[in-house]
């Protein structure tokens, strides 16, 4: 079946504490990209990929890093968390200048 | 930043009544796209216009697209309870492959 795949769906965490959310999709997609939702906000995007070992920043990058060295894979890392981070995030993938496929979201509380 | 924007904010009907959403955008576009989320769940793409392209029809959804007044709007005809969810449009920027989503419509319909 043809997903993105993110993992963890809810993660608790402590600040400072480093923390990888995966994010996986098996449709050979060469763009992929994160985004944070909150209330009131809409999705902001974090980083974005266009292709293996090409990344950029959005709307919102300061706090966060990502790699890109598979196409499959686009880890998205907090080296040192804090409350302000606590958001529902998402991945997503997509052909170029096609629709994105949405993975079903981490829920991310930083305490 | 944020470049989309969407009215209204929330909009509650009844069942069999049309829906109205509208988006404005900032920058010269590839497309704009129309997605889906239900309550705390992945995005799921509805319907993609191009920016040569004036209309589109998907089912009960219409689309329109105004390029010169840099706008979209979602029609959903003859409403129903599942169509409760929120609506977002993305405007995806000629300059790239960046989508940029607005801030959604909250839709509500009523049994």
């Amino acid at each position: 079946e043809a997903q993105v795949t993110q993992n963890p769906r809810y993660l608790i965490t402590v600040t400072g504490k480093k923390l990888t959310v995966t994010c996986s999709q098996n449709m050979n997609h060469e763009y992929m990209s994160w985004y944070r939702q909150d209330p009131g906000l809409g999705l902001r995007q974090i980083y974005y990929s266009m292709n293996v070992e090409v990344t950029d920043k959005g709307d919102v990058p300061e706090g966060y890093k990502v790699s890109r060295k598979e196409k499959r894979n686009f880890p998205l890392i907090l080296e040192s968390p804090s409350p302000n981070q606590t958001s529902l995030y998402f991945c997503a993938s997509s052909l170029t200048n096609s629709p994105l496929h949405f993975g079903n979201g981490t829920r991310l509380t930083v305490t | 930043s944020q470049q989309g924007e969407e009215d209204p904010q929330a909009l509650s009907i009844q069942e069999g009544e049309n829906a109205t959403m509208n988006c404005s955008y900032k920058t010269s576009i590839n497309n704009l796209q129309w997605y889906r989320q239900n309550s705390g769940r992945g995005l799921v793409h509805l319907i993609l216009i191009r920016s040569n392209e004036r209309e589109k029809h998907s089912g009960r959804l219409r689309v329109t697209l105004d390029t010169s007044k840099k706008s979209s709007s979602l029609l959903i005809t003859a409403s129903r309870a599942a169509d409760t969810a929120s609506y977002f449009c993305a405007s995806q920027e000629t300059s790239g492959s960046r989508l940029t989503f607005g801030e959604g419509t909250q839709l509500t319909v009523n049994p």
